[in-house]
């Protein structure tokens, strides 16, 4: 079975522009979650989509917003983007909302 | 607010070592705890304890639950130098509905 894959892998903007990141979860997985990982903070969770829906919303900015489509697909938008922004976003997914959430190789943003 | 605190924050060991990794929490209705292998990308997968006291095992890893301490261990046998990764504990609580993930041990394993 293929892993999680997230689009692109490295990205650089600047502040003020926005940008939308791409996830694929595995296949049959249903529940899609988002998070930001950075040296200080560790990682933090943003948002969590389960059938089209969020579910559940971490402490971030109204910036920061998601989406999921019917084949489970998850896009992720930040708007007005900060030189804070830079970061690692990782997506995970997993079965059901409980389950072991496995996670992808991550998007690497960088905000000038 | 849900809590998870990893101990050692770095570990430095040579080839052969054994290792324990601590991982304490403080969460409102807890369902389960993680442990995952970061290298340079992403978490790895590597257990989920939800029982105390059960022992999970996989090669030279194994990792253990205590329920009514609030605490876990991760270790790690016989250390090899592709064991250097960071190692995170995350807790999965029933109310937030979300993991919480602790800072991570950052282990080095030396020749």
């Amino acid at each position: 079975k293929a892993g999680v894959t997230q689009t692109p892998r490295y990205l650089i903007k600047t502040r003020g522009q926005q940008v939308t990141l791409s996830c694929s979860p595995i296949s049959g997985h249903r529940s899609v979650s988002w998070y930001q990982q950075t040296p200080g903070q560790g990682l933090q969770f943003l948002f969590e989509y389960f059938s089209e829906t969020q579910r559940n919303k971490g402490n971030f900015p109204g910036r920061f917003s998601g989406r999921q489509f019917s084949n489970s697909r998850s896009e992720m938008n930040v708007s007005t983007l900060e030189l804070g922004d830079s970061a690692l976003y990782l997506c995970a997914s997993s079965l059901a909302r409980t389950d072991t959430q496995y996670f992808g190789p991550g998007t690497r943003l960088t905000v000038l | 607010e849900d809590k998870v605190v990893q101990s050692p924050l770095s570990l430095v060991v040579h080839e052969g070592d054994t290792v324990t990794l601590n991982c304490s929490y403080e969460v409102t209705n807890f369902r389960s705890l993680l442990w995952y292998k970061q290298e340079k990308k992403a978490p790895t997968f590597l257990f989920m304890l939800t029982s105390s006291g059960i022992e999970k095992k996989s090669g030279r890893l194994s990792s253990i639950l205590d329920k009514k301490e609030l605490f876990s261990i991760l270790n790690i046998t016989a250390t090899q130098t592709g064991d250097s990764a960071v190692y995170l504990c995350a807790v999965f609580s029933g109310s937030a509905r979300q993991l919480t993930f602790g800072s991570g041990t950052q282990l080095t394993v030396l020749p």
